[in-house]
């Protein structure tokens, strides 16, 4: 069974369409995490909800949106896709401690044309 | 700032070469590090992990990495690469605010 798993694994749009990446885990952990990682490999932190709580909101375009149905989803809408937003997605999450470290999905990789 | 800095951009070692790879860090407080690897098109996959004990931490396929408080460092070696060791590599902290932050990463290309 896949502890993190994300969908779709590739997806290429044009811009100004919106879109979600979906992101599932099945670990019971309390915490998960979007991540952009860039064309240069660079990994930001974009966003993390603890028990359906938002609680970083990184310098990211408002086009972004988590959305948390439950503990173990945190989907990623993005609207008015823009060509700057092509990179790879990572969802991933974190048990209670802290010190378990995170666990990733597969990545997204998401193309704007 | 809190940060993570890896010093090397992008690596190129034969195979039978050591490696060392350097990672600092700006965190006061206790802190977590790790040392991720992501093969080309993969996904993030954990080498190794220290949070406290034995500052020389081993990890899976023969890494290792050792943790120097007093250098605010944590560099990820390996005695002998092999060319399937080529990949990004990525050091990472978890400081007091439980978020982990990552190093801008470095390419390590092991010709055959």
């Amino acid at each position: 069974d896949t502890a993190v798993s994300q969908t779709p694994k590739y997806l290429v749009t044009q811009m100004g369409n919106d879109k979600s990446i979906k992101c599932e885990q099945n670990l019971g952990h309390d915490t998960m995490y979007w991540y952009k990682q860039d064309s240069k490999k660079f990994l930001k932190i974009m966003f993390s909800y603890n028990n359906k709580e938002l609680i970083i909101n990184e310098t990211v375009p408002n086009r972004f949106s988590p959305k948390s149905p439950d503990k173990a989803h945190l989907n990623l809408h993005i609207n008015s896709l823009e060509l700057g937003d092509s990179a790879v997605y990572f969802c991933a999450s974190r048990g209670t401690g802290g010190t378990g470290g995170y666990t990733f999905g597969s990545g997204t990789r998401l193309t704007v044309v | 700032a809190q940060s993570v800095s890896q010093h090397n951009h992008h690596v190129i070692l034969s195979e039978a070469a050591s490696l060392e790879l350097g990672c600092n860090y700006s965190y006061g407080g206790t802190v977590n590090l790790f040392w991720y690897v992501q093969y080309p098109g993969q996904h993030l996959q954990l080498l190794l992990k220290y949070f406290s004990g034995d500052p020389l931490v081993k990890g899976i396929k023969g890494f290792e990495a050792e943790f120097i408080k007093s250098k605010f460092s944590f560099n990820l070696r390996k005695p002998s690469v092999q060319w399937s060791d080529t990949a990004e590599y990525f050091c990472a902290v978890i400081g007091n605010n439980n978020d982990m932050r990552f190093g801008a990463g470095t390419r390590l290309t092991v010709k055959p």
